[in-house]
């Protein structure tokens, strides 16, 4: 069975930190699928990354940036300079590879980690 | 891109009443649905996974009569709530698996529900 862990309930922090966001994961599974989404307060979900588990390049776009281990079994994501925009639900979620590999399975998230920025 | 549709957004609805949500997909075919359910604060659960022209498969502990899901075209899935009670009030999401695009799922943007 999968399973993604958000340690992180809550994290408050003053605009222009930097905050790391922490996810692992667990999976029987050699090829899968890990997300980051964001949910403002409308409801809907953000896509902000996709990460097969063969990649283990971390990646920056922007103020953003994820770290990947398989060593760890961990996805962690940190936002430099964080601002008030970026206040909302962040998931980290997995996904199992299905049909060989080449589709993507059922999706299992995390708690969520509640990001408040303040000015 | 792969755009999903779901209606409505909000809902009010008197107990024991039945209320259908529609998903659909825009400008790709569906062949797989899944459904969320958010309960206020927490993660979004799975209740089932949706599949074109074939019978819902529900996760444990999803009623399947309780929540009645139809998938029949590659573009449209339903999930109907039927004879709500209040413990139904949640958020329900629908997202569709968008074949192999980087993007992997496409989500709706969701319904709120509330069962007074």
């Amino acid at each position: 069975a999968q399973k993604v862990t958000q340690a992180q309930t809550e994290i408050s922090v003053v605009e222009k930190e930097d905050v790391t966001l922490d996810c692992v994961y667990e999976t029987r599974d050699t090829t899968y699928y890990l997300f980051w989404y964001k949910q403002p307060p409308s409801g809907e979900l953000v896509f902000l990354i996709r990460r097969n588990s063969f990649d283990e390049q971390n990646e920056i776009s922007g103020r953003y940036s994820w770290n990947f281990q398989k060593s760890t079994s961990s996805f962690n994501f940190t936002i430099t300079a964080s601002q008030v925009v970026d206040s909302a639900v962040y998931f980290c979620a997995l996904s199992e590879a299905y049909a060989g590999g080449t589709s993507y399975g059922k999706l299992t998230f995390g708690q969520g980690t509640i990001l408040t920025v303040h000015p | 891109g792969a755009v999903v549709s779901q209606h409505p957004s909000r809902v009010i609805c008197k107990s024991g009443t039945s209320v259908k949500i529609e998903c659909r997909s825009l400008d790709f075919q569906a062949t797989t649905m899944f459904w969320y359910r958010q309960f206020p604060k927490q993660s979004l659960m799975l209740m089932a996974t949706s599949n074109e022209g074939s019978k819902a498969t529900y996760e444990q502990g999803v009623e399947k009569d309780k929540f009645l899901i139809n998938h029949a075209s590659l573009t449209l899935s339903t999930l109907t709530v039927t004879s709500a009670h209040p413990e139904d009030s949640s958020f329900y999401i629908c997202s569709a698996r968008s074949g192999q695009t980087y993007y992997g799922y496409t989500f709706g943007s969701g319904t709120r529900l509330t069962v007074v």
